[in-house]
């Protein structure tokens, strides 16, 4: 168990729907990353937050957003979902100089 | 751009050692990483090498860097059917750990009995 958890485990919606995932980093962590892991595209690293603020952008679509709240969990927003966008989402979460990135269990979605 | 390779699949024997083998282009790296995944699960932080070493062992795992050539290698010793997984490589750029890790598809173990 890495300490950080991620709700809900599975998720199933329909195209042009939106959705919250959400995740809780480790005890005393500061940095929180968002990564979607496809058949196709592989493990992807979406955005990164530190202490509440943006801080790194990767591959991520204008349709998602994330934001990360006060007590430090974070949130990634899907919306308008395509089939494309069925994939598993990993939140990893480290302490300040980033070098160690701890996953949580991920969020499975399954767009129909 | 920045690119990690590694070959799909690996088969070894019980009580063998493996060797998952990747390449890397971000000469700039400063922190090169393995994971594991095992059936649905997450990433699991197995070992991780800073960029100015050649080797890191940690009980049966075993790493080796070689900076010139861009090529990493995990070796797991007595490998144990419980070492049957996806195993990951990944690097941090240049960057540090600001902008996220890149991955590789990741190598598949399979253990014969």
């Amino acid at each position: 168990d890495s300490g950080v958890t991620q709700t809900p485990k599975h998720l199933i919606t329909a195209t042009g729907q939106r959705v919250t995932l959400r995740c809780s980093p480790r005890s005393g962590d500061l940095s929180v990353y968002w990564y979607q892991q496809s058949l196709d595209q592989g493990l992807q690293f979406l955005i990164q937050y530190y202490n509440g603020e943006e801080r790194a952008k990767g591959n991520i679509l204008e349709r998602f957003s994330a934001q990360q709240f006060p007590d430090l969990h974070s949130e990634l927003n899907l919306s308008s979902l395509e089939l494309g966008d069925s994939a598993l989402y990993f939140c990893a979460s480290s302490t300040r100089d980033g070098y160690e990135q701890y996953f949580g269990p991920g969020t499975r979605l399954t767009v129909t | 751009g920045e690119d990690v390779e590694q070959s799909l699949f690996l088969s070894v024997r019980e009580g063998d050692s493996s060797v998952i083998n990747c390449t890397y282009t971000d000469s700039s790296s400063t922190y090169l990483y393995w994971y594991k995944q095992e059936p649905g699960a997450g990433l699991q932080l197995l070992t991780y090498i800073f960029s100015n070493m050649d080797m890191k062992q940690d009980q049966r795992l075993t790493v080796l860097l070689n900076k010139k050539d861009k090529h990493l290698s995990l070796r797991i010793a007595d490998t144990q059917t419980g070492d049957s997984a996806i195993y990951f490589c990944a690097e941090n750029g240049s960057g540090g750990g600001a902008d996220g890790l890149t991955f590789g598809k990741g190598t598949h173990l399979i253990i014969q009995p």
